[in-house]
């Protein structure tokens, strides 16, 4: 298993500003994804962020909103940026279980960052 | 894509009652998974069935699958107020990461 912290838990911002959530994880790990879950929906997939390469994003979302960083096994930082109302939802960071390089069983979830965007 | 549906959207009962949820996909797998999410925050993996096991268990959990049909179910015996969460069932076939349909409301009363 894997245990996944994210910071901050919440925040509340101002529209036209970004902000950065990290997501660290206390095991190295190839394959890291991040998800958002707007008010009442299930979560849609963003990015799966892998190690050495370039984020890979899902229709519907672009680097120059959401860029990922993934500068090693057990960190990657996920930036909202010129943030709107719509942007409010909660974000969350996960793992696949170890670092076989494949996409094996289990995705592991970190606890999710609260936005609120006025 | 590989996403499974969860009915019903919503479920309340007794504590103490079974809870039964279901779950149909679309395309073949290699497994299929049940997750749990507690208010709005992070998920829970609770169990993980392979496509040639008709049935596993764990604790109080219960689950089947039917490839045949493409459907899985979920049940929570003698169910307690902390199990109230959304509960979602994610079909994996291949390749990709985990998408997720709308889940089940789960309510339990004490």
């Amino acid at each position: 298993s894997a245990v996944i912290s994210q910071k901050p838990s919440r925040d509340i911002c101002q529209r036209g500003t970004s902000l950065t959530i990290q997501c660290q994880v206390d095991s190295q790990v190839t394959m890291m994804f991040w998800y958002r879950q707007q008010p009442g929906q299930s979560l849609t997939l963003i990015a799966t962020a892998n190690q050495g390469s370039e984020a890979t994003y899902e229709s519907g979302f672009v680097i120059d909103k959401f860029p990922i960083s993934r500068p090693n096994l057990t960190f990657s930082t996920l930036t909202v940026s010129n943030m709107s109302p719509e942007d409010s939802s909660i974000y969350l960071c996960s793992v696949e279980s170890g670092i076989a390089g494949y996409f094996t069983d289990t995705q592991y979830f970190g606890p999710g960052t609260r936005l609120t965007v006025l | 894509s590989q996403q499974g549906e969860e009915d019903p959207q919503a479920l309340s009962i007794q504590e103490g009652e079974n809870a039964t949820m279901n779950c149909s996909y679309k395309t073949s797998i290699n497994n299929l998974q049940w997750y749990r999410q507690n208010s709005g925050r992070g998920l829970v993996h609770l169990i993980l069935i392979r496509s040639n096991e008709r049935e596993k268990h764990s604790g109080r959990l219960r689950v089947t699958l039917d490839t045949s049909k493409k459907s899985s179910s979920l049940l929570i015996t003698a169910s307690r107020a902390a199990d109230t969460a959304s509960y979602f069932c994610v079909p994996r076939g291949g390749n990709t990461p985990l998408v997720f349909g709308k889940g089940t409301r789960l309510s339990v009363i004490a």
